[in-house]
């Protein structure tokens, strides 16, 4: 399946910083998508993108599918205690997986007020 | 809310003892899928399943096994645990059975191998 390199791994940030984060393909992707993960639970969906070149924000969170197809990017303004987690990319395993995805390996996200 | 239900939420087994995760959905979701989640390996897919009786393996299917004889159960069975096999377990539903559907997760199973 798709390698997905996710970077950084982790970040430790104060209260009121940005955070950016990217994830990349060893081939192309028409979806991207990005989870967080809080502690103890499962990962939810942020932001789904469909579109090369597409921009699309939930709140303080913007994430961007990048031209190339391989690869999208994560920010989060303004960063508060509740941001804590880990956060995943994710992307279609391709034909024959029953609609699967591929996961990142995370980036493990602490606020410090 | 995703309509998924795991059971049970932590087990702690012996090496060598069959254990059996059970993933429960309430809307009739015809794709869903067992993940295991590992520090440094991020989420990994293990089996999944396309309809009754359908099922079919993922990446580190080795030692384990699934079932699914209803459309809202399924099943995850180690045959024989081992300390390998210490991990998170999450079950996944796509709502819409597509490529580019996302997936809803559980909230996981804690499955301990002593």
């Amino acid at each position: 399946g798709q390698q997905l390199n996710q970077s950084p791994q982790s970040m430790f940030i104060q209260e009121g910083e940005d955070v950016s984060m990217n994830c990349t393909s060893s081939s192309i992707f028409n979806t991207w998508l990005w989870y967080k993960q809080d502690p103890g639970e499962g990962p939810v969906l942020l932001i789904a993108l469909y579109k090369a070149g597409e921009l699309t924000s939930n709140g303080r969170l913007t994430a961007q599918f990048g031209i190339t197809r391989k690869d999208s990017f994560l920010n989060i303004s303004a960063s508060i205690p509740s941001d804590v987690g880990i956060y995943f990319c994710a992307g279609p395993r391709g034909y024959g997986s029953g609609y699967a995805l591929n996961f990142g390996k995370g980036t493990s996200l602490l606020v410090t007020p | 809310d995703a309509g998924i239900t795991q059971s049970p939420r932590h087990k702690v087994t012996e090496t060598g003892t069959p254990v059996t995760l059970r993933c429960h959905q309430t809307e009739n979701h015809r794709y869903m899928y067992w993940y295991r989640q590992d520090p440094g390996h991020g989420l990994r897919l293990i089996h999944y399943s396309y309809g009754v009786k359908d099922t079919d393996k993922g990446e580190v299917s080795d030692g384990y096994s699934v079932s699914r004889s209803k459309t809202e159960d399924f099943l995850l069975t180690l045959e024989s645990a081992t300390s390998s096999q210490t991990s998170v377990y999450f079950c996944a539903i796509s709502y819409r059975g597509e490529g580019n559907s996302p997936l809803h997760f559980g909230n996981g199973t804690r499955l301990t191998v002593t």
